[in-house]
């Protein structure tokens, strides 16, 4: 089945540094989005970019998309504590109609101060 | 800004008992969702909805049951309570994209409810 997989799972920088998160996935796609998660709160969307998109800013945010590779990569620039967060991808499944997203397991991200 | 609320944020329950958990969303959206997270395990979804009275089967329905009679309220049902039902249970909402239950759509979710079943 369709899935994201985030890589690493956990990341552990010094605030400034740059954190980069890496998403595979398995079947052709839609749009790929990018969600983080502070401790014991919901997701928090961060950023929809679509399967005829290679890469999107936002912000300290930058996501590249490789279809060929079926693989995404989220890059944080200049991070802070406050950034310290989990950290998903979600995929939407071309051949499907149903608009269903599906998560990966999730990059936990510590910034240290 | 989109807010999705569910009822409560810690609840405490006993084996066999019947459980409501409510989430409510302030923007209209027509799809709505809800989700398990446990840890190593990732975000599941249990049921979603396309509209009023409108419900499908996630990847994990087993032990749920879920009502949508308004279009801003979403309920997820524990029919009998079990033990490994316990879990953070997340409500997400999403407007309907280019086509019914587009995934184009962000979804928002609510701060989620940790469940404990004793």
């Amino acid at each position: 089945s369709q899935q994201g997989e985030e890589d690493p799972q956990a990341l552990s920088i010094q605030e400034g540094e740059n954190a980069t998160m890496n998403c595979s996935y398995k079947t052709s796609i839609n749009n790929l989005q990018w969600y983080r998660q502070n401790s014991g709160r919901g997701l928090v969307h961060l950023i929809l970019i679509r399967s005829n998109e290679r890469e999107k800013h936002s912000g300290r945010l930058r996501v590249t998309l490789d279809t060929s590779k079926k693989s995404s990569s989220l890059l944080i620039t200049a991070s802070r504590a406050a950034d310290t967060a989990s950290y998903f991808c979600a995929t939407d499944a071309r051949s499907s109609n149903t608009g269903k997203l599906i998560f990966g397991q999730g990059t936990t991200l510590q910034v240290k101060p | 800004d989109v807010k999705v609320t569910q009822s409560s944020r810690y609840l405490v329950k006993r084996t066999g008992e019947k459980v409501f958990l409510e989430c409510v969303q302030d923007m209209d959206h027509e799809n709505m969702f809800w989700y398990r997270q446990d840890p190593g395990l990732g975000l599941r979804l249990i049921y979603f909805s396309y509209d009023v009275k409108m419900k499908e089967k996630g990847d994990i329905p087993e032990g749920y049951s879920v009502s949508r009679e308004k279009k801003e309220r979403f309920s997820l049902i524990l029919e009998s309570a079990s033990t490994n039902q316990t879990s953070m249970y997340l409500c997400a909402s999403s407007p309907t994209g280019l086509f019914r239950g587009s995934g184009n759509q962000p979804q928002h979710f609510g701060d989620g409810t940790r469940l404990s079943i004793l």
